[in-house]
């Protein structure tokens, strides 16, 4: 059962606007969120994360927001750029557990 | 230059011709896994190892064993493997793991394995 679900596997997005990426959770134990940037034939590398503390975390062109109550978080990339193109994954863990959690992944594109 | 290393890259196998997928991280991390993902799963975990000489299961370690006989290196080692074990395997190292919280992964480029 995945507890961390990412429900738009794809997005398309023109240069220079905002991508929004979407991120749902279950499991109310998760205390610690990250982003995850997959480009092809290469592993994943870490983007941004924030921690259940906060609802807000700010890196540049990305913001990870977070809403406890909804069990909800999103990724925004303002602007978007051609190079962000990348498949996003949202993952969660716990702490005092030793897994990391990953959602399915969002294949976005930025439109030139 | 920080990173992890895997090998190989791609491997075409037969059903139940033991292999060994190999993983190295230069950065001193005493945490190590292993994941695999597949179309609509994500990635899952597989196996993981806290330091030398000590692993756990993670959430789908069946048909799987590791070891850790050293800092650097966390092979994955499938005895016989199978068809449902075709997937792309990816090798992940931290400075402390994620049960301390607020610590990132590096992952390895990844291995694509297919099982026939």
């Amino acid at each position: 059962d995945q507890q961390v679900k990412q429900n738009s596997p794809s997005l398309s997005v023109q240069e220079g606007r905002i991508s929004i990426l979407n991120c749902d959770y279950t499991n109310s134990m998760f205390d610690y969120f990250l982003w995850y940037k997959k480009y092809p034939a290469e592993g994943p590398t870490f983007l941004i994360s924030i921690s259940s503390i906060k609802d807000k975390n700010e890196d540049g062109r990305f913001t990870v927001f977070l809403n406890k109550s909804a069990k909800h978080l999103s990724l925004h990339i303002v602007p978007s750029q051609p190079g962000d193109s990348a498949v996003y994954f949202c993952a969660a863990s716990e702490t005092g557990a030793n897994n990391l959690f990953f959602g399915t992944g969002t294949r976005l594109t930025v439109i030139p | 230059e920080a990173q992890v290393t895997q090998n190989p890259r791609y491997l075409i196998t037969v059903t139940g011709k033991k292999l060994t997928v190999t993983c190295s991280q230069n950065m001193n991390h005493e945490y190590m896994s292993w994941y695999r993902q597949d179309p609509g799963l994500g990635l899952r975990q597989i196996y993981y190892s806290m330091n030398v000489e000590v692993t756990d299961k993670g959430d789908v370690p069946e048909g799987y064993k590791v070891s850790r006989k050293e800092k650097r290196n966390f092979p994955l080692i499938l005895e016989s493997p199978s068809p449902n074990q075709t997937s792309l395997y990816f090798c992940a190292s931290s400075l402390m793991g994620w049960a301390s919280g607020n610590t990132e992964a590096f992952f390895g480029q990844g291995t694509r394995l297919t099982v026939v």
